[in-house]
């Protein structure tokens, strides 16, 4: 298994302003993926943060907005750029250990209010 | 493209009774697997339990149960005895390689 740190759990962001969201793992992991939870609502695939090259993002999510690093096995982060109250959500890291494995491990998430 | 529907938005029963969340899923791949996760009110996501698309056993892990039936496409989760801990939002996700595609959740509660 995987134990991962994610911080902060929670704040509270002004329009137009940036947040960065910190993901470190306890070990070494092939992949790391961000996914958002808006209110009320399921998770979505945001990107999948890779290691030392841009991340690839899914159908409806760009760069710009979500900037991704990923500069080793173990951390990677997520930008909230220009945010709106549209951004307000929970925010979640979540790791596959090895390309064999076949489970998900996920943060406790960072719980995101813009005001 | 991969889909689980999770049609029951939110279910409420009083504790003790057994209770059964389901999981329909669409996918063209002969190999995937499926998962539960539970998230409670702090937000962190649980793991519950991970079945391939090659193994259609049914899983008892305590109160919980599983029942994957490939025939249908379903992959529903029944908690026996259901206790007020159980109170939670239950995901149903289907893997694409590595990525989930996750369900819109049912929110179980459990009164006394």
């Amino acid at each position: 298994s995987a134990v991962i740190s994610q911080k902060p759990s929670r704040d509270i962001c002004q329009r137009g302003t940036s947040l960065t969201i910190q993901c470190q793992v306890d070990s070494q992991v092939t992949m790391m993926f961000w996914y958002r939870q808006q209110p009320g609502q399921s998770l979505t695939l945001i990107a999948t943060a890779n290691q030392g090259s841009e991340a690839t993002y899914e159908s409806g999510f760009v760069i710009d907005k979500f900037p991704i690093s990923r500069p080793n096995l173990t951390f990677s982060t997520l930008t909230v750029s220009n945010m709106s109250p549209e951004d307000s959500s929970i925010y979640l890291c979540s790791v596959v250990p090895g390309l064999s494995s076949t489970e998900a491990f996920f943060g406790q998430g960072t719980r995101l209010t813009v005001v | 493209a991969q889909k689980v529907t999770q049609a029951q938005t939110e279910i409420s029963v009083v504790e003790k009774e057994d209770v059964t969340l389901d999981c329909v899923y669409e996918t063209r791949d002969t190999t995937y697997y499926l998962f539960w996760y539970k998230q409670p009110p702090s937000g962190e996501l649980v793991f519950l339990i991970r079945r391939n698309s090659f193994d259609e056993q049914n899983e008892i892990s305590g109160r919980y149960s599983w029942n994957f039936q490939k025939s249908t496409s379903s992959f529903n989760f029944t908690i026996t005895a259901s206790q007020v801990v159980d109170s939670a939002v239950y995901f149903c996700a289907l893997s694409e390689g590595h990525k989930l595609t996750f369900g819109t959740g049912t929110q179980l509660k459990v009164e006394l």
